[in-house]
């Protein structure tokens, strides 16, 4: 069963860093690209960033280009985001998202974790 | 990259069928066969509904279908029950991002 749990969201300052981790389990991640897609409170779904499966190939929004890095560790079936300049806008319901081999689509997403930005 | 434009709002009555409609530009929706739909219910993470235009994922029910024609995408939930009430999303992938979302459809079963 695929299974993906994020961590590490929190309350943060504007200004500040935070590091969030997407632990998977379930299939063989290395195979997969891996995406972060952020939900602000009531609002849309808004596509943050993308790894590849080998981590040679990473993909950003405009809205968080130059602030945020995308990473994984493959040998702990971990996929990261680093946040740093963090700004009020980007509050949100940070999920991870596995993409489907052969197609644009995200296939399984983990449950989300909150990150608010707020003095 | 704009947000696809989807209804705020789309209601029908258990059993009928709705429609809900996704549009874009020849650069996403119209260039791709890369559309696909997301079912969220309050307080959940999105489910995969439909991907690359009309294709159900493995345990998805056959009342949802999916197709496209020219820049708009549609999702038609037919034998509408009270379990389908949730937001509905389409995302397409799009030559500059590569991906965009849509602006939400907010289902409600009367």
């Amino acid at each position: 069963e695929v299974q993906l749990v994020e961590s590490g969201g929190g309350l943060v300052q504007p200004g500040g860093s935070l590091r969030l981790s997407c632990a998977a389990s379930g299939f063989t991640f290395i195979n997969y690209a891996m995406n972060w897609v952020r939900q602000a409170p009531g609002k849309g779904l808004e596509w943050v960033s993308a790894i590849s499966g080998s981590g040679s190939s990473t993909y950003y929004a405009a809205s968080v280009k130059g602030r945020f890095t995308i990473s994984r560790d493959n040998s702990q079936n971990t996929l990261y985001l680093q946040m740093n300049s963090l700004r009020a806008e980007d509050t949100a319901v940070y999920y991870c998202a596995k993409k489907r081999i052969g197609s644009y689509t995200f296939d399984y997403w983990g449950q989300g974790t909150l990150v608010t930005v707020s003095s | 990259q704009s947000a696809l434009t989807q209804p705020a709002s789309v209601s029908g009555s258990p059993g009928q069928s709705i429609t809900i409609s996704c549009t874009g530009t020849s650069s996403d929706v119209g260039g791709y066969n890369s559309v696909s739909w997301y079912q969220q219910h309050p307080g959940k993470a999105p489910k995969l509904m439909i991907y690359d235009v009309n294709n159900r994922p493995s345990g998805v029910s056959n009342r949802f279908s999916g197709s496209k024609s020219g820049n708009t995408a549609s999702l038609t939930i037919s034998g509408l029950q009270a379990e389908d009430e949730a937001d509905y999303y389409c995302s397409s992938y799009t030559s500059s991002s590569p991906y965009v979302f849509g602006t939400g459809t907010k289902v409600t079963v009367l």
